[in-house]
Protein backbone atom coordinates (compact mmCIF):
# COMPACT_ATOMS: atom_id res chain seq x y z
CA UNK A 1 0.00 0.00 0.00
CA UNK A 2 1.36 3.33 -0.84
CA UNK A 3 1.17 5.85 1.86
CA UNK A 4 3.10 8.45 4.30
CA UNK A 5 4.32 7.03 7.28
CA UNK A 6 5.90 9.47 10.14
CA UNK A 7 7.69 8.15 13.46
CA UNK A 8 7.12 8.32 16.14
CA UNK A 9 3.38 8.28 16.87
CA UNK A 10 4.30 10.48 20.32
CA UNK A 11 7.51 11.87 21.61
CA UNK A 12 8.58 13.72 24.47
CA UNK A 13 11.84 15.66 25.16
CA UNK A 14 13.61 17.69 27.67
CA UNK A 15 13.96 21.31 27.30
CA UNK A 16 17.53 21.99 25.21
CA UNK A 17 17.48 18.94 23.66
CA UNK A 18 17.01 18.19 19.51
CA UNK A 19 14.88 16.06 18.20
CA UNK A 20 14.32 14.35 14.93
CA UNK A 21 11.17 13.13 13.06
CA UNK A 22 11.30 10.72 10.77
CA UNK A 23 8.70 11.08 7.15
CA UNK A 24 8.66 8.89 4.57
CA UNK A 25 6.43 8.03 1.40
CA UNK A 26 6.25 5.65 -0.49
CA UNK A 27 3.81 7.07 -3.54
CA UNK A 28 7.06 8.41 -6.26
CA UNK A 29 6.22 12.02 -5.12
CA UNK A 30 8.61 14.86 -5.96
CA UNK A 31 7.25 17.20 -3.39
CA UNK A 32 7.12 16.96 0.48
CA UNK A 33 6.16 19.48 3.44
CA UNK A 34 6.18 20.12 6.98
CA UNK A 35 3.52 21.97 8.75
CA UNK A 36 3.32 22.80 12.31
CA UNK A 37 -0.77 22.58 14.31
CA UNK A 38 -1.64 23.86 17.59
CA UNK A 39 -4.88 23.70 19.14
CA UNK A 40 -7.46 26.05 17.55
CA UNK A 41 -5.22 26.99 14.65
CA UNK A 42 -4.51 25.83 10.99
CA UNK A 43 -2.18 24.31 9.46
CA UNK A 44 1.42 26.35 9.67
CA UNK A 45 4.11 25.41 6.67
CA UNK A 46 7.68 24.51 8.29
CA UNK A 47 9.75 23.65 5.22
CA UNK A 48 9.12 22.32 2.57
CA UNK A 49 11.27 20.38 -1.08
CA UNK A 50 10.35 20.00 -4.47
CA UNK A 51 13.46 17.86 -5.09
CA UNK A 52 15.81 16.38 -3.54
CA UNK A 53 19.08 17.95 -2.35
CA UNK A 54 16.61 21.61 -2.16
CA UNK A 55 14.41 22.92 0.05
CA UNK A 56 12.90 26.31 1.08
CA UNK A 57 11.48 27.86 4.64
CA UNK A 58 8.11 28.15 5.36
CA UNK A 59 6.28 30.62 7.33
CA UNK A 60 7.68 29.38 10.26
CA UNK A 61 11.23 28.11 9.78
CA UNK A 62 13.18 29.26 12.24
CA UNK A 63 14.40 26.36 15.15
CA UNK A 64 13.57 23.65 12.76
CA UNK A 65 16.07 22.21 10.04
CA UNK A 66 15.24 19.25 7.46
CA UNK A 67 17.23 17.35 5.09
CA UNK A 68 16.40 15.84 1.33
CA UNK A 69 18.68 13.17 0.76
CA UNK A 70 16.32 11.15 -0.72
CA UNK A 71 13.11 11.30 -2.54
CA UNK A 72 11.47 9.08 -0.13
CA UNK A 73 12.58 10.72 3.18
CA UNK A 74 11.94 14.46 4.63
CA UNK A 75 13.26 14.30 8.09
CA UNK A 76 12.35 17.28 10.57
CA UNK A 77 14.65 18.47 13.25
CA UNK A 78 13.58 20.42 16.07
CA UNK A 79 16.37 22.22 17.61
CA UNK A 80 16.80 23.65 21.15
CA UNK A 81 16.23 27.12 19.18
CA UNK A 82 12.40 26.61 19.24
CA UNK A 83 10.91 28.52 21.94
CA UNK A 84 7.70 26.25 22.16
CA UNK A 85 8.00 22.92 20.20
CA UNK A 86 4.88 21.36 21.61
CA UNK A 87 2.95 20.83 18.62
CA UNK A 88 1.44 18.19 16.44
CA UNK A 89 3.63 17.38 13.37
CA UNK A 90 2.29 16.66 10.02
CA UNK A 91 4.34 15.65 7.15
CA UNK A 92 2.83 15.47 3.43
CA UNK A 93 3.54 15.26 -0.09
CA UNK A 94 2.45 15.91 -3.67
CA UNK A 95 3.44 14.43 -6.90
CA UNK A 96 5.28 17.78 -8.12
CA UNK A 97 4.72 20.72 -5.41
CA UNK A 98 4.13 22.98 -9.11
CA UNK A 99 1.32 25.56 -8.99
CA UNK A 100 -1.94 24.58 -10.47
CA UNK A 101 -3.65 22.49 -7.69
CA UNK A 102 -1.71 19.82 -6.36
CA UNK A 103 -2.85 17.68 -4.06
CA UNK A 104 -1.25 17.55 -0.99
CA UNK A 105 -1.35 14.08 1.34
CA UNK A 106 -1.10 13.94 4.90
CA UNK A 107 0.77 11.40 7.14
CA UNK A 108 -0.65 10.08 10.63
CA UNK A 109 1.24 12.95 12.75
CA UNK A 110 3.78 12.87 15.82
CA UNK A 111 2.42 14.44 18.36
CA UNK A 112 5.84 16.14 20.37
CA UNK A 113 5.92 17.53 24.29
CA UNK A 114 8.56 18.96 25.70
CA UNK A 115 8.71 18.62 29.27
CA UNK B 1 -3.17 36.52 4.50
CA UNK B 2 -4.59 32.99 6.03
CA UNK B 3 -7.77 32.56 4.70
CA UNK B 4 -11.05 33.06 7.43
CA UNK B 5 -13.34 30.53 7.84
CA UNK B 6 -16.91 30.44 9.07
CA UNK B 7 -18.64 29.66 11.03
CA UNK B 8 -15.87 28.44 13.46
CA UNK B 9 -18.14 25.64 14.86
CA UNK B 10 -21.24 23.84 14.05
CA UNK B 11 -23.99 21.50 15.62
CA UNK B 12 -26.23 19.62 13.37
CA UNK B 13 -28.30 16.91 14.10
CA UNK B 14 -28.39 13.60 11.50
CA UNK B 15 -29.53 14.57 8.37
CA UNK B 16 -29.38 18.50 8.53
CA UNK B 17 -27.36 20.07 5.70
CA UNK B 18 -24.22 22.61 6.85
CA UNK B 19 -22.53 24.82 4.56
CA UNK B 20 -19.09 25.97 5.53
CA UNK B 21 -17.19 29.17 4.18
CA UNK B 22 -13.56 30.16 3.75
CA UNK B 23 -12.79 33.58 2.18
CA UNK B 24 -9.66 35.05 0.82
CA UNK B 25 -8.40 38.53 0.40
CA UNK B 26 -6.24 37.35 -2.25
CA UNK B 27 -6.56 36.27 -5.76
CA UNK B 28 -6.68 32.31 -6.26
CA UNK B 29 -5.45 29.58 -8.24
CA UNK B 30 -7.44 26.93 -6.10
CA UNK B 31 -8.60 25.74 -3.01
CA UNK B 32 -8.54 22.67 -1.40
CA UNK B 33 -10.62 21.36 1.09
CA UNK B 34 -9.81 18.77 4.30
CA UNK B 35 -11.58 17.32 7.03
CA UNK B 36 -9.50 15.96 10.56
CA UNK B 37 -10.89 13.84 12.95
CA UNK B 38 -9.31 14.95 16.36
CA UNK B 39 -5.51 13.39 16.86
CA UNK B 40 -5.36 11.95 13.29
CA UNK B 41 -4.02 13.12 10.14
CA UNK B 42 -6.40 15.83 8.04
CA UNK B 43 -7.99 13.84 4.64
CA UNK B 44 -8.58 15.52 1.72
CA UNK B 45 -12.12 15.86 0.36
CA UNK B 46 -12.17 18.33 -2.58
CA UNK B 47 -10.19 20.66 -5.08
CA UNK B 48 -11.81 23.84 -6.83
CA UNK B 49 -9.82 24.88 -9.96
CA UNK B 50 -9.65 28.46 -11.15
CA UNK B 51 -11.78 28.29 -14.06
CA UNK B 52 -14.13 25.81 -12.61
CA UNK B 53 -12.86 22.70 -12.56
CA UNK B 54 -13.83 20.70 -9.47
CA UNK B 55 -12.74 17.07 -8.08
CA UNK B 56 -13.68 14.75 -5.37
CA UNK B 57 -16.20 13.47 -2.53
CA UNK B 58 -19.11 12.21 -3.78
CA UNK B 59 -21.54 12.78 -1.11
CA UNK B 60 -20.23 16.57 -0.52
CA UNK B 61 -19.99 19.14 -3.14
CA UNK B 62 -18.28 22.52 -2.95
CA UNK B 63 -18.34 26.10 -5.32
CA UNK B 64 -15.52 28.37 -6.07
CA UNK B 65 -16.34 32.36 -6.51
CA UNK B 66 -13.29 33.32 -8.48
CA UNK B 67 -14.34 37.15 -8.07
CA UNK B 68 -15.19 37.36 -4.68
CA UNK B 69 -12.25 34.84 -3.63
CA UNK B 70 -14.40 32.68 -1.85
CA UNK B 71 -15.55 29.04 -1.73
CA UNK B 72 -18.12 27.09 -0.27
CA UNK B 73 -18.56 23.10 1.24
CA UNK B 74 -21.69 21.70 1.38
CA UNK B 75 -22.48 18.91 3.48
CA UNK B 76 -25.69 17.46 2.73
CA UNK B 77 -27.74 15.15 4.95
CA UNK B 78 -24.83 14.98 7.44
CA UNK B 79 -24.10 11.42 8.48
CA UNK B 80 -22.24 11.20 12.49
CA UNK B 81 -19.17 9.98 10.15
CA UNK B 82 -18.82 13.81 8.80
CA UNK B 83 -18.14 15.31 12.26
CA UNK B 84 -14.24 16.66 12.28
CA UNK B 85 -12.46 19.90 11.59
CA UNK B 86 -12.66 21.50 8.19
CA UNK B 87 -9.90 23.08 6.60
CA UNK B 88 -9.87 24.92 3.70
CA UNK B 89 -5.91 25.38 1.65
CA UNK B 90 -5.65 28.12 -0.57
CA UNK B 91 -3.57 28.43 -3.55
CA UNK B 92 -2.88 31.93 -4.65
CA UNK B 93 -2.14 33.66 -8.11
CA UNK B 94 1.92 33.10 -8.73
CA UNK B 95 2.55 31.71 -5.32
CA UNK B 96 4.43 27.87 -5.88
CA UNK B 97 1.43 26.17 -5.32
CA UNK B 98 1.98 26.48 -1.39
CA UNK B 99 -1.31 26.55 0.36
CA UNK B 100 -2.49 28.54 2.83
CA UNK B 101 -4.52 26.91 5.51
CA UNK B 102 -7.90 28.49 7.46
CA UNK B 103 -8.05 27.69 11.51
CA UNK B 104 -10.57 25.32 10.53
CA UNK B 105 -14.58 25.00 11.52
CA UNK B 106 -15.49 22.22 13.83
CA UNK B 107 -18.55 20.22 12.68
CA UNK B 108 -20.09 18.01 15.40
CA UNK B 109 -23.54 15.84 14.01
CA UNK B 110 -25.18 14.19 16.82
CA UNK B 111 -27.58 11.78 16.60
Amino acid sequence: DGGITQSPKYLFRKEGQNVTLSCEQNLNHDAMYWYRQDPGQGLRLIYYSQIVNDFQKGDIAEGYSVSREKKESFPLTVTSAQKNPTAFYLCASSIDGGPGGDTQYFGPGTRLTVL
Amino acid sequence: QQPVQSPQAVILREGEDAVINCSSSKALYSVHWYRQKHGEAPVFLMILLKGGEQKGHDKISASFNEKKQQSSLYLTASQLSYSGTYFCGTERVGSQGNLIFGKGTKLSVKP
